[in-house]
């Protein structure tokens, strides 16, 4: 019954290949978030989506986009992946933004650059 | 800007010992402060979560604590056991425009020694 599902737990790309990654939830929220950890550091929001609304952090790098083509299914793609992307990829989702809601994460995705 | 610690950075303890967490923050405005539990290569799972008005909340063998004027919070294990072994992370509510974004720590990993 998992509820935030990210496909695929473990990714491999080479440097400069574009990569995309999968979340998809059955708890019907508006609002899907990514976060990127590197390894022994803190999850850091890269951006997120309230419904067909895209909300981007200042600081993610132009290297990563978002698409969200229903209430289901977020991806993330990162259109020339480096050395320094490599991580675990978490998706969260939230019904609303309002502080009150927590967040629901999948089990991630580990990507790695060859 | 906001800024999570957690201290210590890792902790090993025997079976059936009570052990305290600690996670600050920098800036007391804060909307709620969560804590979490990540298994090794998984994602976030939430633990509790305690409202900004709040002082404490209680789950089974977890305790957690909130001191918002000096900005720190404590997870108390009661009695603990080898399955608590996890990183635990602490994660606080900021409301930065439009987003309800959470700011993490780095995390305590935690070994309990059967």
């Amino acid at each position: 019954d998992a509820m935030v599902i990210q496909n695929p737990r473990y990714q491999v790309t080479q440097f400069g290949k574009p990569v995309t990654l999968s979340c998809s939830q059955t708890l019907n929220h508006n609002v899907m978030y990514w976060y990127q950890q590197k390894s022994s550091q803190a999850p850091k929001l890269l951006f997120h989506y309230y419904d067909k609304d895209f909300n981007n952090e200042a600081d993610t790098p132009d290297n990563f986009q978002s698409r969200r083509p229903n209430t289901s299914f977020c991806f993330l793609d990162i259109r020339s992946p480096g050395l320094g992307d490599a991580a675990m990829y978490l998706c969260a989702t939230s019904s609303e933004l309002t502080v009150s809601q927590p967040q629901h994460f999948g089990d991630g995705t580990r990507l790695s650059i060859l | 800007k906001q800024e999570v610690t957690q201290i210590p950075a890792a902790l090993s303890v025997p079976e059936g010992e009570n052990l305290v967490l600690n996670c600050s923050f920098t800036d007391s405005a804060i909307y709620n402060l969560q804590w979490f539990r990540q298994d090794p290569g998984k994602g976030l799972t939430s633990l509790l979560l305690i409202q900004s008005s709040q002082r404490e909340q209680t789950s089974g063998r977890l305790n957690a604590s909130l001191d918002k004027s000096s900005g720190r919070s404590t997870l108390y294990i009661a009695a603990s056991q080898p399955g608590d072994s996890a990183t635990y992370l602490c994660a606080v509510a900021t409301y930065g425009g439009a987003t309800n974004k959470l700011i993490f720590g780095t995390g305590t990993l935690l070994a309990v020694q059967p």
